[in-house]
């Protein structure tokens, strides 16, 4: 299993909302990201899971709540979000973080609207 | 700090011709470069990386990608652009020295038409 599999594909939710995205991979990577990305532009670093621990928060307000469960699953909890909040969100994980050499195998995203 | 630069929001080519989408980079320490490609409302898929060795990195699909370390770029090429190839195309960098998080480049959108 190479990939990193992401659900929902799609969703909508209102301003009051609490929703949760789900990310898995079973390659064994210790590492796993979740980015931001707005139509056209780059992706956007959110928070980073060093073997199941925290270990960048990129000043992410707290309506995003991220968890690590375990190893190969990351959560990202979402309560009372905002319009400009709609984007595409990307969760990705690679083998560490402590070596640049390993890239980054990125999932499909979840497409986030909030009405 | 570290930085890339995508001079091209948008690369035009024919179908057949060859095709080179530009990336320059800005590291403090020995770079580690990547080319990401994206396809409409998906994740960034892999198509090359360089660290260390032969200046020319040869990817997934046909790509490869030259690292000129005196002229700080890694411009991605392709000899022969299919229509499939149509898609957003990100340059990204992680710095040893600095962190090993990515700098991602804002991107190259690459129409090949038919």
């Amino acid at each position: 299993d190479t990939e990193v599999t992401q659900t929902p594909k799609h969703l909508v939710m209102g301003m009051t909302n609490k929703k949760s995205l789900k990310c898995e991979q079973h390659m064994g990577h210790r590492a796993m990201y979740w980015y931001k990305q707005k139509a056209k532009k780059p992706p956007e670093l959110m928070f980073v899971y060093s073997y199941e621990k925290l270990s960048i928060n990129e000043s992410v307000p707290s309506r995003f709540s991220p968890e690590c469960p375990n190893s190969s699953l990351l959560n990202l909890h979402l309560h009372a979000l905002q319009p400009e909040d709609s984007a595409l969100y990307l969760c990705a994980s690679s083998q560490g973080t402590d070596d640049g050499y390993y890239g980054y195998t990125f999932g499909s995203g979840t497409r986030l609207t909030v009405v | 700090a570290q930085s890339v630069a995508q001079p091209e929001d948008q690369v035009n080519v024919a179908e057949g011709n060859p095709l080179t989408v530009k990336c320059t980079y800005s590291v403090s320490g020995n770079p580690y470069l990547f080319w990401y490609v994206q396809y409409p409302n998906r994740g960034l898929q892999f198509l090359l990386k360089y660290i260390t060795g032969d200046n020319l990195v040869k990817g997934s699909y046909g790509f490869e990608a030259e690292f000129n370390k005196s002229q700080t770029s890694f411009h991605l090429k392709k000899p022969s652009a299919l229509v499939s190839d149509s898609a957003l195309y990100f340059c990204a960098v992680r710095d040893k020295a600095y962190g090993q998080n990515f700098v991602f480049g804002p991107g190259t959108r690459l129409s090949v038409l038919p």
